[in-house]
């Protein structure tokens, strides 16, 4: 069975302060998927990454940096210099690959994230 | 404007109502989801469809139905067999893209509250 963990449920920063959300997941399968999901107090959630399996690369978009890493099963998120417009939840999830372009999203519990100024 | 649109945003239910929650997408996209999040919870999936008249159960199915009459339409019955309805209710679809991954993009989501 698969299983994503988010092991912090709540954090608080001071605007400008870097961010680090964990997330570890579990999976016997070699090939699956992993993303990262903001939901904004609006109730939407907003894609940011998705990450292969097979791809350990880590990747950078402005002041968002995703740490993947299969030796230890967690798929990092940091945001550096946080503003008071990052605060949300943010959710992992792990899918696995499925037919005709449907794969079931495993999610995590979700972090909150408050950004004060 | 491509997206996904859910309606309505707040719906009220009364004990013993059945209620169909709308969701729409011009994204062309062959899959849909209906996922159901409660209070401090991540989503679980209730229902997903591949393609058009064919639809799976979720994790959490008891007390739900759906159709997938049209490719753009999936709509999320919560019928009076469902004990515990009030919830936060997400939509979303995908399609396969060129390196054969979804990914799932989210409607704005109706929140039900049963009175």
């Amino acid at each position: 069975a698969q299983k994503v963990t988010q092991a912090q449920t709540e954090i608080s920063v001071v605007e400008k302060e870097d961010v680090t959300l964990d997330c570890v997941y579990e999976t016997r399968d070699t090939t699956y998927y992993l993303f990262w999901y903001k939901q904004p107090p609006s109730g939407e959630l907003v894609f940011l990454i998705r990450r292969n399996s097979f791809d350990e690369q880590n990747e950078i978009s402005g002041r968002y940096s995703w740490n993947f890493q299969k030796s230890t099963s967690s798929f990092n998120f940091t945001i550096t210099a946080s503003q008071v417009v990052d605060s949300a939840v943010y959710f992992c999830a792990l899918s696995l690959p499925g037919r005709g372009g449907s794969e079931k999203l495993v999610f995590g519990k979700g972090m909150k994230l408050t950004v004060n100024p | 404007d491509g997206g996904i649109t859910q309606s309505p945003k707040y719906l009220f239910r009364k004990e013993g109502q059945n209620v169909t929650l709308s969701c729409e997408q011009n994204l062309n996209h062959d899959a849909m989801y209906w996922y159901r999040q409660d209070p401090g919870q991540g989503l679980r999936l209730i229902y997903y469809s591949q393609i058009v008249n064919d639809f799976q159960k979720g994790d959490i199915a008891e007390g739900y139905s759906v159709s997938r009459e049209k490719k753009e339409s999936f709509p999320l019955t919560v019928t009076s067999a469902q004990k515990n309805p009030t919830a936060f209710y997400l939509c979303a679809s995908s399609t396969r893209g060129p390196t054969g991954a979804a990914t799932q993009y989210f409607g704005p989501g109706t929140r039900l509250t049963v009175l």
